[in-house]
């Protein structure tokens, strides 16, 4: 079956530096959503990509679809306390598939 | 609007007990789903319905049976706990299918079998 891989699994930052997510996926993708995950909480979702080499930002948060839609990244500039969290892909299937195959998840620690 | 609401946030059980998890949406939503998160395990879909009267298996069903009751209410139930079982539990809705957009999640029911 289909497989995402996220990487890293952990991300341990200075509040100021940058941080990268990426997703991965052996199949061609329908779309990908992006979701948070505060420690404790539920998943809330961020955003979603479905055209070829789409690029989205959200103030210091930029998604990018791959052009080939097999992978995307979440990039955050200058981290902040408040970023962290675990962050989630979660892919749709190119064709027929009404579920989505979520990823392990990335989990960002932010240093003051 | 209150979203999605999961009831109980939180239950212990012991081996061979049953319970119902509750879910209600009040966005209108068609499709819902349950999930269960573990540690290092990510989300793994249990049940989904995609609309009023619909249910369909997930990835991981067994030991858990569930019923769209109506449009707005989608349930959980373990007919006989086991430990493996567990977990966090969400449930979640979006107006369309899954892949097509956003899913809103409940703040989750955190279950513990001994």
């Amino acid at each position: 079956g289909q497989q995402v891989m996220q990487i890293p699994q952990y991300q341990h930052v200075q509040e100021g530096e940058d941080f990268t997510t990426y997703c991965n996926s052996s199949t061609t993708l329908s779309n990908i959503q992006w979701y948070k995950q505060r420690p404790g909480g539920h998943p809330v979702f961020l955003i979603q990509l479905v055209k070829s080499g789409e690029v989205k930002k959200q103030k210091r948060l930029t998604f990018q679809f791959g052009e080939a839609k097999k992978n995307s990244s979440l990039h955050i500039t200058a981290t902040q306390t408040t970023d962290v969290g675990t962050y989630f892909c979660a892919v749709g299937r190119a064709g027929n598939n009404r579920k989505l195959i979520w990823g392990l998840g990335t989990s960002l620690a932010v240093n003051p | 609007n209150a979203g999605v609401t999961q009831t109980p946030k939180f239950q212990v059980l012991k081996t061979g007990q049953s319970m119902t998890l509750q879910c209600a949406q009040d966005m209108n939503h068609n499709s819902m789903y349950w999930y269960r998160q573990d540690p290092g395990m990510g989300l793994r879909l249990i049940y989904y319905s995609a609309s009023e009267g619909t249910t369909d298996k997930g990835e991981v069903p067994n030991g858990y049976n569930v019923s769209r009751l109506n449009k707005r209410e989608f349930s959980l139930r373990l007919e006989s706990a086991a430990p493996s079982q567990t977990s966090v539990y969400f449930c979640a809705s979006s107006p369309g299918q899954a892949n097509t957009g956003e899913l809103f999640f409940g703040e989750g029911s955190r279950l513990t079998v001994l």
